[in-house]
């Protein structure tokens, strides 16, 4: 998975918790993206970064926030978890220079609230 | 204008076959179009991608089908494998002067390639 862990892997949460995914990259991208993937939507943006403590919001950023203090690790943070918050988050990576919509897969986060 | 409609949602095909997946857009803007792999439990890979400079790209038994008239591409492989089945996503982004556009993904069709 081209140098990207996501953690954790698997969490199931409570409803109204607050929730922080992590994805870390050993690639030194400038480019980190934050994805929802759910059944008969595909994979939608939340977030993305275009540097250290550069962010932009994506298609379905409401809910959601981001951090990235460093190259190698961009934070998602549900704030108070709700049900349709259950999906699966990938997170991926690019570099610019390169040929755009060359993006890099971690393996996921699967997330429950319950 | 954002929207890439991608078609069959599903695809069962004999090994042996020839699936064919095809996605739609209408921002003629785009000028990037990459398809990815997904297994299951795995992040998308990509695939293959083309440019609409050109109107087929083929890498080994994966080829793009691109349409700009009809603002259509498709992904075909051939000589579909059971190994194939996977759910595949297209997707499309605009690059425009050094900026990086966001890709805006398909909903995705699951491949079934029966032995």
């Amino acid at each position: 998975d081209a140098g990207i862990t996501q953690s954790p892997r698997h969490k199931v949460t409570e409803t109204g918790t607050p929730v922080t995914l992590r994805c870390h990259q050993t690639e030194n991208h400038r480019y980190m993206y934050w994805y929802r993937q759910d059944p008969g939507h595909g994979l939608r943006l939340i977030h993305y970064s275009y540097g250290v403590k550069d962010t932009d919001k994506g298609e379905v950023s409401d809910g959601y926030s981001v951090s990235r203090s460093k190259t190698e690790d961009f934070l998602l943070t549900l704030e108070s978890a709700t049900s349709s918050q259950t999906s699966v988050y990938f997170c991926a990576i690019s570099e610019s220079g390169q040929i755009p919509g060359e993006q890099y897969f971690g393996p996921g986060t699967r997330l429950t609230v319950t | 204008q954002q929207q890439v409609k991608q078609s069959p949602q599903s695809l069962i095909v004999q090994k042996g076959g020839i699936s064919i997946i095809n996605c739609a857009y209408e921002n003629t803007a785009f000028d990037y179009f990459p398809w990815y792999q997904q297994f299951p439990g795995k992040g998308p890979a990509l695939l293959i991608a083309i440019r609409p400079d050109v109107s087929e790209k083929k890498e080994g038994r994966f080829t793009i089908s691109f349409n700009k008239s009809a603002k259509q591409f498709s992904l075909h492989i051939m000589d579909s494998q059971p190994g194939d089945s996977a759910t595949y996503f297209c997707a499309a982004s605009i690059h425009y002067g050094g900026s990086q556009g966001n890709l805006i993904f398909g909903k995705g069709t699951k491949l079934s390639v029966k032995p």
